[in-house]
């Protein structure tokens, strides 16, 4: 059964540093592309960053570029998410979710983790 | 920032057909897959149509995809109560480099 398990969200001031980590389990993780994904409360979702399975390859929304870095540890089949210079408009609800086989490129997620929420305050 | 158009909620009653649209453009829509994704109250979304209109294992055949040019429908026949959620479309935008969200229906089961 595949799993993923986010973990690192919190409270934090405006302009401060958080990171995020995803455990995962139940598939080859070295084989997947990964994702973030956010949700502010009551709102829509907005795709973050996406990360090949090397991790040789990074897409990221404008919105977060030069903040916010993704990264993976295949060793340890842990995706993370540094997230600097946060403003209050970053929070959400911060999804970690697994890229159909082939879809790096693409909308297609087909396992999310539970989310884990990030508050910043002004 | 959402860029895929979705009306902002559709209901039915129990057994009816629910269609839902999703208006993109030539950079999303009309160049690459659609996909819809399932969130129940207080849950993570939940992949329910890939590539414009196939089914993940595990989802009922209730639920159908189209594509037409730059906009996409999910439709719900034979409607439950435990359809009662937010759908969201995706696809990928080849402007932006990155997967677009639509911005969301809620469905209501009457």
């Amino acid at each position: 059964e595949v799993q993923l398990l986010e973990s690192g969200g919190g409270l934090v001031q405006s302009g401060g540093s958080l990171r995020l980590s995803c455990s995962a389990s139940g598939f080859t993780f070295s084989s997947s592309a990964m994702s973030w994904v956010r949700q502010p409360p009551g709102k829509g979702l907005e795709w973050v960053s996406t990360i090949s399975s090397s991790g040789g390859s990074i897409h990221s929304a404008d919105s977060v570029k030069g903040r916010f870095t993704v990264s993976r540890d295949n060793s340890k089949n842990t995706l993370y998410l540094q997230m600097n210079s946060l403003r209050a408009e970053d929070t959400a609800v911060y999804y970690c979710a697994k890229n159909c086989l082939g879809g790096e490129t693409s909308g297609c997620l087909d396992y999310w983790g539970q989310g884990t929420l990030v508050t910043v305050s002004s | 920032q959402s860029v895929l158009t979705q009306a902002p909620s559709a209901s039915g009653t129990p057994g009816q057909r629910v269609t839902i649209s999703c208006s993109g453009s030539r950079s999303n829509i009309g160049s690459n897959y659609v996909y819809w994704y399932q969130q129940l109250p207080g849950t993570a979304p939940k992949l329910l149509i890939y590539k414009n209109n196939q089914r993940p294992s595990g989802v009922p055949d209730r639920f159908s995809g189209s594509k037409s040019g730059t906009s996409a429908s999910l439709a719900i026949s034979g409607l439950r109560s435990e359809d009662e959620a937010d759908y969201f479309c995706a696809a990928w935008d080849d402007s932006l480099s990155g997967p677009v969200f639509g911005t969301g229906t809620k469905v209501t089961v009457l």
